[in-house]
């Protein structure tokens, strides 16, 4: 069965540069959702996206912006990176409107590390 | 606020050594609540959903529960390859979309 994918799996990038993880939900998902996993914690809920419209969002900073497209992709856009954003970002789907408590299935993540 | 607690931190059992793991929640209205397996480096794999008190769900090696307070998996005769770090999270009423996460407990299974 389809996965969900996200390019690239690994990116190294420098403090204060830019970077874009991307997403692509199992196919006839609907909603997108995006989590930050730093070293040894548990996944930390960011934004999440229905219909192309952001539904919720979580403890994503001010500095990261995400949208999801008409093939409903998703990119989160991430600038001034700081040393703390090393982490990895995972991207979840799931069929079914907001609210409703359906499985989210997860991506293999993108491993960030900022240097 | 949502809290979830899973305990034990972690877990070494003998291969063959049935155990099983908790997850305590205090959520305003549990919408769901969820199991994934996460190997290292690797996004959450999905196990179950459980929805209302007194739900079991079994999969191969495993059953997870749900009461008011808590949920349990539990494993039947664990082989080696069911080592990983299990995660336990819920989906709350309050509208939001984000699952909250326990930390998880590091399962090892030894030949």
């Amino acid at each position: 069965a389809a996965g969900v994918i996200q390019s690239p799996r690994h990116l190294i990038k420098e403090k204060r540069e830019t970077a874009t993880l991307k997403c692509y939900p199992i196919p006839r998902h609907d909603t997108v959702y995006w989590y930050q996993q730093g070293p040894g914690q548990d996944p930390q809920f960011l934004i999440s996206f229905y219909e192309k419209m952001q539904s919720d969002k979580g403890s994503i900073p001010d500095r990261f912006s995400a949208q999801q497209f008409s093939d409903y992709h998703s990119e989160l856009n991430m600038s001034s990176l700081e040393l703390g954003d090393s982490a990895l970002y995972f991207c979840a789907s799931s069929l079914g409107t907001p609210g409703g408590a359906y499985e989210q299935y997860f991506g293999p993540g993108t491993r960030l590390t900022v240097t | 606020e949502d809290q979830v607690t899973q305990s034990p931190e972690a877990l070494r059992l003998q291969e063959g050594e049935s155990s099983s793991l908790n997850c305590s929640y205090t959520v305003s209205g549990l919408r769901g609540l969820f199991w994934y397996r996460q190997d290292p480096g690797k996004g959450p794999e999905f196990l179950f959903t459980l929805y209302s008190a007194g739900e079991e769900k079994e999969k191969e090696r495993l059953k997870a529960t749900l009461t008011k307070k808590e949920s349990f998996l539990h494993f039947t005769a664990p082989k080696p390859e069911d080592s990983a770090t299990y995660l336990c999270a819920v989906h709350s009423g309050g509208g939001a979309d984000g699952l909250t996460f326990g930390k998880g407990t590091h399962l090892i299974i030894q030949p």
